[in-house]
């Protein structure tokens, strides 16, 4: 059973596009929501994170929306450019940053 | 600082053997998960140990078990393998801390014919 649900599979935008990949849980105890990037052939690096108490964070042209009422969450890439190509994951967790349940990724396209 | 070391980046294993990855964590890390990456079943959560223990463990059978050393290195071993074992194993790291992020190695890609 897929502890957390991610949309879409993949996605294509053009240079300067905001692409937004969208996520959902069921278990109100997930308490820290990771969003994860992943280049070919490298493990995964941590872009942005989000506890419950928060609706929205900002680290510089990523962005994490947080509907905690409905379970979901979603990453928006503002002047997204060719070098931000790759996978991302949603994950959650309970009590911090340890045993993440990820999500099915996404994979990202921005054509230039 | 250096990051999270696998070794070896890459395996080719025959059904029925065993195998052994390791796992060396940024300096001052304590605590090493390991997960395992499928394009089946995407990231999957394996085990977590910390000082020396097992603190975690995922929903994998018992062929899949691990080690922690004082150094924090890590070792996981899967015996008796499996074509259905074929994927990237990828460990991280984090500090003590709840709030400290989890930062991933490159993995190692097991291929088991």
């Amino acid at each position: 059973q897929q502890q957390v649900k991610q949309s879409p599979q993949s996605l294509i935008v053009q240079k300067g596009g905001i692409p937004i990949i969208n996520c959902a849980y069921e278990n109100t105890a997930f308490d820290y929501f990771p969003w994860y990037q992943q280049f070919p052939g490298k493990g995964p690096a941590l872009l942005i994170a989000i506890r419950p108490d928060v609706s929205e964070k900002k680290e510089g042209r990523f962005t994490i929306s947080f509907n905690k009422s409905a379970k979901q969450f979603s990453l928006h890439i503002m002047d997204s450019q060719p070098g931000d190509s790759a996978t991302y994951f949603c994950a959650a967790s309970i009590g911090g940053a340890n045993n993440l349940f990820f999500g099915t990724g996404t994979r990202l396209t921005v054509i230039p | 600082k250096a990051g999270v070391t696998q070794t070896p980046r890459y395996l080719i294993k025959t059904r029925g053997q065993q195998v052994t990855l390791s796992c060396s964590p940024i300096s001052g890390h304590r605590s090493v998960s390991w997960y395992q990456q499928t394009p089946g079943q995407g990231l999957q959560f394996l085990f977590e140990y910390f000082s020396e223990t097992q603190r975690n463990k995922g929903n994998f059978p018992g062929r899949f078990s691990g080690r922690q050393f004082s150094n924090s290195r890590s070792e996981m071993n899967v015996s008796t393998l499996e074509l259905g074992d074929s994927a990237l194993y990828l460990c991280a790291s984090r500090g003590q801390l709840s709030t400290d992020t989890q930062y991933f190695g490159p993995g190692t890609r097991l291929t088991v014919l």
